[in-house]
């Protein structure tokens, strides 16, 4: 089945900084790639996501990167604020095989100091 | 619009007891999702609802584990003989009709955490 890495496990930024979170996949299938933000005590929320027909996606100060061949897609986070502190989870899935289970990654705690 | 919501937010029981957990999914969404999450992981599948019937339930981790959607909207996760193992944060998401869409968004609930002592 599908195995998903991400790292760091924690990443400290100052406030304005950039941020960047890398996952990588094994299952070379997997044509949907979500990234979601947990706050204390909440679920996860969807904040972007990127298919496989596409290379990159930007919304505002969030961008996605998918490189297929190398199997490892990222999350880039600019101007950063101290709202943005939270735990971030990349998942993958495919469609292919009437499977839609989502397999997250193990996450990543950022802090942005103000 | 209402997101999904779960119900209750949290569950303390005794090991050995049998518990139940409520899901409502976003309004239209087809498909539903049951995952746990462990303290500082992830989270993971457990199954998936297409309409009534589970499409995939690879994910229960044994017998003591079942969910039904009898109406094709709310679901309920139910676990027998709790074990201090099944202590977790049970998450659901919803997703809209997977058939009519290539992608899988899916908008999670606030989660049930679940306590076994």
């Amino acid at each position: 089945g599908e195995n998903v890495e991400q790292h760091p496990s924690t990443l400290s930024v100052q406030e304005g900084d950039s941020a960047v979170i890398k996952c990588t996949y094994s299952d070379s299938a997997s044509n949907y790639f979500p990234w979601y933000k947990q706050e204390l005590g909440k679920g996860p929320q969807l904040i972007i996501d990127i298919r496989s027909n596409v290379g990159e996606k930007k919304d505002q100060r969030i961008a996605v990167t998918l490189n297929k061949t190398a199997k490892h897609f990222s999350l880039h986070i600019t101007e950063t604020q101290p709202e943005d502190s939270a735990v971030y989870f990349c998942a993958a899935s495919t469609v292919r095989t009437g499977r839609r289970a989502l397999t997250f990654g193990s996450g990543t705690r950022l802090q942005v100091q103000p | 619009g209402a997101g999904v919501s779960q119900t209750p937010s949290n569950k303390v029981t005794e090991k050995g007891k049998y518990v139940e957990l409520r899901c409502d999914p976003i309004s239209g969404h087809t498909a539903l999702y049951w995952y746990r999450q462990s303290l500082g992981q992830g989270p993971e599948f457990l199954i998936y609802f297409q309409g009534t019937g589970a499409a995939d339930d690879s994910g229960l981790p044994n017998d003591r584990f079942f969910a039904v959607r009898p109406e094709g909207s709310v679901s309920t996760l139910k676990i027998q003989r709790t074990e201090r193992g099944d202590s977790a944060v049970y998450l659901c998401a919803s997703s809209p009709d997977p058939r009519d869409r290539v992608y899988n968004e899916q908008f999670f609930g606030p989660g049930t955490r679940l306590t076994v002592l």
